[in-house]
């Protein structure tokens, strides 16, 4: 079956640190990965995303590199904000012969950056 | 444009009771989705539907748990009678279904704050 895995959190950061954010997955077929991130109170939001093996999603600073060879889709950052501290999800959709897609979530990493 | 609408924000119920959730998707999204999170943990598919038609609701406990969307818009999921684990966020989400689908994010509505006592 379809998995994500990704770094176990929390997370703390003093502001302006360097962010890494680990994701590797497993996946029948051939995915299309995402980066997703949840503010207090709220739904999830698109930050990033990648199609194809090395392509690079990048959004606010924030990017991620489509690695098939390690099967893998690391978050960095080179500097964070105290603004950035959300929960993180990696997250993995294939094609369903409904040309539907069928999505697959991590189990988020909550990050912390402090002032 | 406007967002994944959904309602109520928060619920709380005692075990064995009813809820209904209401969630209406972006305009033109075909696909529709509910998901459940539980505290501390990614987003888990109970159903898919595309249009009105139900695409995949293998994860769904269908003993108590049921969803339509009857006109392939807006959609209600619907537990019946709850149980204490079923206290969790359940968090609606559509896309496009157009082309190469599987690259099309989801996007989510706020979600629904459920807590059974």
């Amino acid at each position: 079956g379809n998995s994500v895995t990704q770094m176990e959190g929390p997370v703390t950061l003093s502001e302006e640190a360097f962010l890494t954010i680990n994701c590797t997955y497993t996946a029948t077929g051939y995915p299309s990965l995402f980066w997703y991130v949840q503010y207090p109170g709220e739904g999830l939001q698109l930050l990033l995303k990648a199609t194809k093996a090395d392509d690079k999603g990048s959004n606010k600073g924030f990017e991620a590199t489509y690695r098939k060879e390690t099967t893998s889709f690391h978050l960095e950052k080179g500097s964070v904000q105290v603004s950035d501290s959300a929960v993180y999800f990696c997250a993995l959709r294939i094609p369903i012969n409904t040309n539907a897609g069928k999505s697959t979530f991590g189990d988020g990493t909550t990050l912390t950056v402090k002032p | 444009e406007a967002g994944v609408a959904q309602s109520p924000r928060y619920k709380i119920i005692e075990k064995r009771q009813s809820v209904a959730f209401w969630c209406n998707p972006i305009s033109g999204h075909a696909t529709l989705y509910w998901y459940q999170q539980i505290l501390g943990q990614g987003p888990k598919l109970l159903i898919q539907f595309q249009n009105n038609g139900v695409v995949d609701d293998s994860q769904l406990p269908k003993d108590r748990f049921s969803a339509e969307r009857l006109k392939g818009v807006d959609s209600t999921l619907k537990i019946q009678p709850a149980k204490l684990e079923d206290s969790a966020v359940y968090l609606c989400a559509s896309s496009h279904s157009a082309g190469r689908t599987h690259n099309s994010p989801l996007h989510f509505g706020n979600g629904t704050r459920l807590t059974v006592t």
